[in-house]
């Protein structure tokens, strides 16, 4: 059974970088697009983007000029950085898999609650 | 970026009930619609995948249709472990949208 979980600091100051980690267990990082979601507090689920296990990435437009996904096959995790947070960023984010064919989510992480707060 | 309407937003419904959700795309995104539940606290749960495949491990009550840009979940018989959020998510354009969300309560 595949797992994911999501690691990484609770809080962070406004203009810093946020990072997160997901570690994949129960099966191989190869193959599939390995996602970051987030659900700020009373808005919807927004993709932010993904990575494939050749380190090939796609990213929402309204991130791409402060996201950054990474991938480490040989741990078996995969990173999102986010730079220059402000409190819109504030929001439960997911790591989660996508399935190459009809790119769905298949498996996700609990979830981790970022707060961005001085 | 394809916007995605889901109705209603609520609705309150009993166990045993026959519950519709509907998602409505701003365009086109063929069958790459797929819905998911969530439960306070929790990751959301693929159910439905390319507009009308049931997911493994996923109860036969769930099913999914499309007709053009309009697409349906529909529980059969609702049971007690269904009163949750539905979303709808298209994977046809990037970035992929979710709906806002159906919240099913008793």
């Amino acid at each position: 059974q595949v797992q994911l979980q999501e690691s990484g600091p609770g809080l962070v100051k406004p203009s810093e970088t946020l990072s997160l980690t997901c570690t994949v267990s129960g099966g191989s990082i190869s193959s599939y697009y390995w996602s970051w979601i987030r659900h700020p507090p009373g808005k919807g689920l927004e993709c932010i983007g993904y990575i494939s296990y050749s380190g090939s990435t796609n990213y929402n437009p309204s991130l791409t000029s402060r996201a950054t996904i990474s991938v480490d096959t040989s741990k078996n995790q995969f990173s999102l950085k986010l730079r220059s947070v402000t409190a819109a960023d504030t929001a439960v984010y997911y790591c989660a898999r996508a399935h190459t064919t009809g790119d769905y989510f298949d498996y996700w992480g609990q979830g981790t609650l970022v707060t961005v707060s001085s | 970026d394809i916007q995605m309407t889901q109705s209603p937003s609520s609705l309150s419904a009993s166990v045993g009930d026959r519950v519709t959700i509907t998602c409505r795309a701003s365009q086109s995104v063929s069958i790459f619609l797929n819905w998911y539940q969530q439960k306070p606290g929790k990751a959301p749960k693929l159910l439905i995948y390319a507009a009308s495949s049931l997911q493994s491990g996923v109860p036969s009550r769930f099913s999914g249709s499309e007709s053009g840009t309009d697409f349906t979940l529909t529980i059969s018989s609702l049971q007690p472990e269904d009163f949750a959020t539905y979303y709808c998510q298209q994977s046809y354009s990037n970035p992929w949208t979710f709906g806002q969300g159906t919240k099913v309560e008793i």
